[in-house]
């Protein structure tokens, strides 16, 4: 049974960066992708994007692209994810979420959520 | 604004059916068959319920189905019971290997 258990809660300035960490446990890591979604206060799930670490590959949101870079290190199972130049509307609940390596692969596992909060 | 539309809310007694809709376009759900659905209790982590539109993974009742006709996917829950009060969300994949996902219904039993 995979577990995936983040770093926990931030609060950060405007205009600075945060990086949150997954770590994945008891389960297959490296053939598997690693996902990030967020979740602002009282609203949806936003995909931002994902990793394959076995293939070293990366895709994003549009909405992310330039903003955001995920990592990950296979040979600790885990996975990270940086966000760059944050403003409020980042405060949000950071989620790791694995999934398979194909194309529209389901998320089967979620970490515990990472709560980031931006604030002067 | 969510890609993906979903009802804001929707109710039903316990024993009833209910069906929440998520509608999209040709560029997601109406062109891939890689849809699903999640359960998120208030303060929790998602929880995966449907797959690839139909498919249910193991451990999740089968009052639980999910269905596609053009770019609208639906989930429908059957025989409502309390502890499926919750909120939805679903899932397309939208091409050059991004999702998107729906704004969420909250599901509440009468």
């Amino acid at each position: 049974q995979v577990q995936l258990v983040q770093s926990g809660a931030e609060v950060k300035k405007p205009g600075s960066s945060v990086k949150v960490s997954c770590q994945a446990s008891g389960g297959t890591f490296t053939r598997y992708a690693f996902n990030w979604v967020r979740q602002a206060p009282g609203q949806g799930l936003e995909w931002m994007g994902r990793i394959i670490p076995v293939a070293g590959i990366t895709n994003y949101a549009d909405e992310f692209q330039g903003r955001v870079t995920i990592t990950a290190g296979t040979s600790t199972s885990a996975a990270y994810m940086e966000l760059t130049s944050l403003r409020s509307e980042d405060t949000a609940v950071y989620y790791c979420a694995r999934g398979g390596s194909t194309n529209g692969a389901p998320f089967d596992s979620w970490g515990q959520g990472t709560l980031v909060t931006v604030s002067s | 604004q969510s890609v993906l539309t979903q009802p804001r809310s929707v109710s039903g007694s316990p024993g009833q059916s209910v069906t929440i809709s998520c509608t999209g376009t040709s560029s997601d759900i109406g062109g891939y068959n890689y849809v699903s659905w999640y359960q998120q209790y208030p303060g929790k982590a998602p929880n995966l319920m449907i797959y690839d539109v139909t498919k249910r993974p193991s451990g999740v009742p089968d009052r639980f189905s999910g269905s596609k006709s053009g770019n609208t996917a639906s989930l429908t829950i059957s025989g409502l019971q309390a502890e499926d009060e919750a909120d939805y969300y679903c899932c397309s994949y939208a091409g050059r290997y991004t999702m998107v996902f729906g704004g969420g219904t909250k599901l509440t039993v009468l």
